[in-house]
């Protein structure tokens, strides 16, 4: 089955430093790579919609200067969370869409635990 | 705008017994897929059935299956002889083919040995 990756699974980093996250498909092609925010006990919340070899659409509220979302290839996103804040602590999840599915179908990372102290 | 509502946010079901998620769309579009997704403990996403609108025939996958009311908006999920795996969030999903899923608040569902 499709399989998606994101490294790291966890990190801890002090206030005011950047973090990145990357998100890759291990076994098929996505030109399309979705990125969420998961608060606890909470929904997933779209973040942005990233298109590989082009400029990443951002949902209303979220700041496209501090999460900077790079898809630079059919297999790999990345997330960039800069001058991180203690607000920004949250679970980022991020979903792939295969290029050629039929289907609308999203498969997901298994999530990244963001804490920033 | 389309909207997706899970109106329990908790449900319990005793261990082999079945228990029904609710969940309501609303939408203006005539194609469109609807999911259901689980999110157990670990946190990973995983797809537990999908439909598409344009077909009248529920979805079913083993133990799960829907009742998909396009009229009424309404997608409800079957859990049938639960077992205790099942215990996780379920959320219910809606996109249409190249647009963004917009998931529901959830159901954080309880299997009771």
């Amino acid at each position: 089955g499709a399989v998606v990756s994101q490294h790291p699974s966890w990190v801890i980093c002090k206030s005011g430093t950047s973090v990145k996250i990357e998100c890759r498909s291990l076994d098929f092609q996505a030109t399309t790579m979705f990125w969420y925010r998961q608060f606890p006990k909470q929904s997933l919340m779209l973040m942005a919609t990233s298109n590989e070899g082009s400029k990443a659409t951002y949902e209303q509220g979220v700041e496209k200067d501090k999460f900077l979302i790079n898809h630079a290839s059919l297999t790999l996103s990345t997330l960039t969370v800069t001058s991180a804040h203690p607000e920004d602590s949250s679970f980022y999840i991020c979903s792939a869409r295969e290029t050629s599915g039929i289907y609308n179908e999203q498969f997901f990372g298994p999530g990244t635990r963001l804490t920033v102290l | 705008a389309q909207t997706v509502t899970q109106s329990q946010p908790e449900m319990s079901v005793q261990e082999a017994e079945t228990v029904t998620l609710s969940c309501t769309y609303d939408t203006s579009e005539s194609d469109y897929y609807l999911f259901w997704y689980k999110q157990p403990p670990s946190r990973q996403m995983i797809l537990v059935i999908r439909q598409e609108a344009y077909k009248q025939q529920n979805a079913t996958e083993n133990r799960f299956s829907v009742n998909f009311q396009k009229a009424a908006k309404s997608f409800s999920l079957k859990i049938s002889d639960s077992q205790l795996g099942d215990a996780a969030m379920y959320f219910c999903a809606y996109s249409t083919r190249d647009d963004k899923i917009i998931f529901g608040k959830g159901t954080r569902l309880h299997i009771l040995p």
